[in-house]
């Protein structure tokens, strides 16, 4: 069974801080790995998308991907009470479903 | 440009009653895949569908089925509901290709009673 990991939190984290959020995933084949923000009642809300090894940055926002290890984490800088969500990770694994996993509640304390 | 819209946005059913929901996609997209979330849990993967067909389905009973029509939107039937099938449907756009980014409706949250 194809599966994507993360710590369901809660994590706490204080405003202005960087708040770090892990994901790893079973099957060495995937290609394409996503972090969606969820708002409690809402539906998901694409944040990044990644597909290389290494670093990919927007705005606060900081996607990073490491491959051999088999995990890809989301870093939030200057982190805003707004930011408070829960936050999905989700693989595709070769051509297959997007697969996510049980997702990880982050709040930023004011 | 309109996102993906669902409708309805709240529905309650009772035990044994069928529901059918519905989605069209984001502009410029011609694959739609639908989801269920339980609470508490990240989405689980119903069904995909492009060019009229389901492509993949996940781990789900043949109580759903799904259609999609010539302009791209798509339809989630559940049959014989049961209480477990409460949940937030979600429907998500993408073009066809591997790795697609998908997009979200904002979903149907169904109450079985």
């Amino acid at each position: 069974q194809k599966e994507v990991e993360q710590n369901s939190g809660p994590l706490s984290v204080p405003e202005g801080a960087i708040a770090s959020l892990n994901c790893t995933y079973s099957d060495r084949v995937s290609q394409s790995f996503f972090w969606y923000r969820q708002y409690s009642g809402k539906s998901p809300e694409l944040i990044m998308s990644i597909y290389s090894n290494g670093d990919k940055e927007d705005g606060r926002f900081t996607a990073q991907l490491n491959k051999a290890s088999q995990y890809v984490s989301l870093l939030i800088r200057d982190s805003q009470p707004s930011d408070s969500a829960t936050y999905l990770c989700a693989a595709i694994f070769g051509n297959e479903k997007l697969t996510f996993g049980t997702g990880t509640r982050l709040t930023i304390i004011p | 440009d309109a996102g993906v819209t669902q409708s309805p946005t709240h529905l309650i059913k009772t035990r044994g009653q069928q529901v059918t929901l519905r989605c069209s996609p984001k502009s410029g997209h011609d694959t739609v895949s639908w989801y269920q979330q339980a609470l508490g849990q990240g989405p689980q993967f119903i069904f995909q569908y492009y060019e009229e067909e389901e492509r993949q389905r996940g781990n789900f009973p043949d109580r759903f089925s799904g259609h999609q029509f010539p302009n791209y939107s798509s339809e989630l039937n559940v049959n014989a509901l049961l209480l477990g099938d409460s949940a937030l449907y979600l429907c998500a756009s993408s073009k066809q290709g591997v790795g697609e980014t998908q997009y979200f409706g904002p979903g149907t949250r169904l109450l079985v009673l």
